[in-house]
């Protein structure tokens, strides 16, 4: 079945240290990518998308995704993060440019000020 | 521009009742999609509505029902409510298969 995985349910992490949440998602064919963040009390908003072209895609807020076709991968990558960085992270997949979006189960990212 | 709209914020049902959940996109969009997020889950897609019509769909029981009006607002209607529909409901809007935007959602609670 299709699916997205993202490895780490709750990772807490220093101010200033790099960040890096994997993707993973089973689909062999087109796909669309995203990450979205969730920071506490407000909406999910989107960081970054891969359509096409350069695999290396960069978001907002000094965010960073690196698609990896033959590992299926699309990780999130910070090199330092800051206390506004607290949030929760939803890795998200379009397989077939037509079809619905896949969500991850989500990362809880908190950094310790 | 006041974004995705939802309401109510919150709502508490009662098993094998119905509930509807409305949802204003964001102005130009004409996409609206519904997802159901269960405590530390992911959004789980439900359906989605373009031209008054559902144009793609979850693995959702036949109890999840959708509208969408010329205005492109949507509801979302759930009929014979489980203890399981207990869940955020977001709504999506989009210009046809574009970036989606989210609204707050609606926290429904089924005792």
């Amino acid at each position: 079945a299709q699916s997205v995985s993202q490895h780490n349910h709750h990772v807490i992490l220093s101010e200033a240290a790099s960040l890096e949440l994997g993707c993973n998602y089973s689909y062999g064919g087109t796909v669309n990518l995203f990450w979205y963040v969730q920071y506490p009390g407000q909406h999910l908003q989107l960081l970054l998308k891969y359509f096409s072209g350069d695999p290396l895609v960069k978001g907002i807020k000094g965010f960073e995704a690196e698609f990896i076709k033959s590992k299926f991968s699309f990780n999130l990558r910070k090199p330092s993060v800051q206390w506004s960085d607290t949030a929760e992270y939803f890795c998200a997949v379009i397989m077939n440019r037509d079809d619905k979006i896949i969500f991850g189960k989500g990362t809880r990212l908190h950094i310790l000020p | 521009d006041a974004g995705v709209t939802q309401s109510p914020t919150h709502l508490i049902k009662t098993r094998g009742q119905q509930v509807t959940l409305r949802c204003s996109p964001k102005s130009g969009h004409d996409t609206v999609s519904w997802y159901q997020q269960a405590l530390g889950q992911g959004p789980q897609f439900i359906f989605q509505y373009y031209e008054e019509e559902e144009r793609q769909r979850g693995n959702f029981p036949d109890r999840f029902s959708g509208h969408q009006f010329p205005n492109y607002s949507s509801e979302l209607n759930v009929n014979a409510l489980l203890l399981g529909d207990s869940a955020l409901y977001l709504c999506a809007s989009s210009l046809s298969h574009g970036e989606q935007f989210f609204g707050p959602g609606t926290r429904l609670t089924v005792l």
